[in-house]
């Protein structure tokens, strides 16, 4: 079974603070997805690649940067951290693009930005 | 655009009585559906999905057919458990771009 993974779990910092969410797969993955959910949005894409180097952007990108540097590894970077940033992040992994394949989620990094 | 519509934010049951769960989507492409689930505090995972119109697919007594008519794949259980309470996501992928589309979730409560 695929096997993504995320640290940290929980996370607080302060208004303007730095922040790393990190992603990590083992299954040879080329597609890797960052999202957040927030109570009655459901799960919205922040950014997205396709292999180590690339990036995509996502339907919420303002405030977030994202790299991917290897296959396995893609991180999330809040540069200034906002109170409107609070919120459950989830990283996921697919096979390949859209079409009929699953994505596979991490358990998800709680942030809380005060 | 591509996107997904669930109408109910919000359905709770009585245990052993069936349930419905609406999603409809739009794309001008050939779709891809897909039912996710998340119990509390844990990670969404596929639960059922389908590209072939008018095909009921069915998984853990869940099931769903896509309509192509009616852009819909609603998903259904003939008797739903305590155990059935949880969050669950539509989405939709198309051939158009190498991403997918969540709906906003429907949250299911099962009461005793």
């Amino acid at each position: 079974e695929a096997a993504v993974t995320q640290s940290p779990r929980n996370k607080v910092t302060v208004t303007g603070g730095n922040v790393t969410l990190s992603c990590r797969q083992t299954n040879s993955h080329n597609y890797m997805y960052w999202y957040r959910q927030d109570t009655g949005h459901g799960l919205r894409l922040i950014h997205y690649s396709y292999g180590a180097g690339n990036l995509q952007i996502g339907d919420v990108p303002d405030g977030y940067k994202a790299t991917r540097t290897t296959q396995e590894d893609f991180f999330l970077l809040l540069e200034l951290a906002s109170p409107s940033q609070t919120s459950l992040y989830f990283c996921a992994s697919s096979p390949d693009w859209g079409g009929f394949y699953e994505q596979y989620f991490g358990p998800g990094t709680r942030l809380t930005v005060l | 655009g591509d996107s997904v519509t669930q109408t109910e934010g919000l359905v709770t049951l009585t245990k052993g009585l069936p349930v419905m769960l609406n999603c409809t989507y739009q794309t001008t492409y050939s779709p891809f559906l897909f039912w996710y689930v998340q119990h509390l505090n844990e990670a969404p995972k596929l639960l059922l999905k389908s590209s072939t119109d008018n095909k009921r697919t069915e998984h853990q007594g869940f099931y769903a057919t896509l309509h192509k008519s009616s852009s819909s794949f609603h998903l259904q259980k003939s008797s739903v458990q305590l155990s059935d309470s949880a969050l669950y996501f539509c989405a939709l992928s198309a051939n158009s771009n190498n991403r997918i589309f969540f709906g906003d979730g429907t949250q299911l409560v099962v009461k005793p």
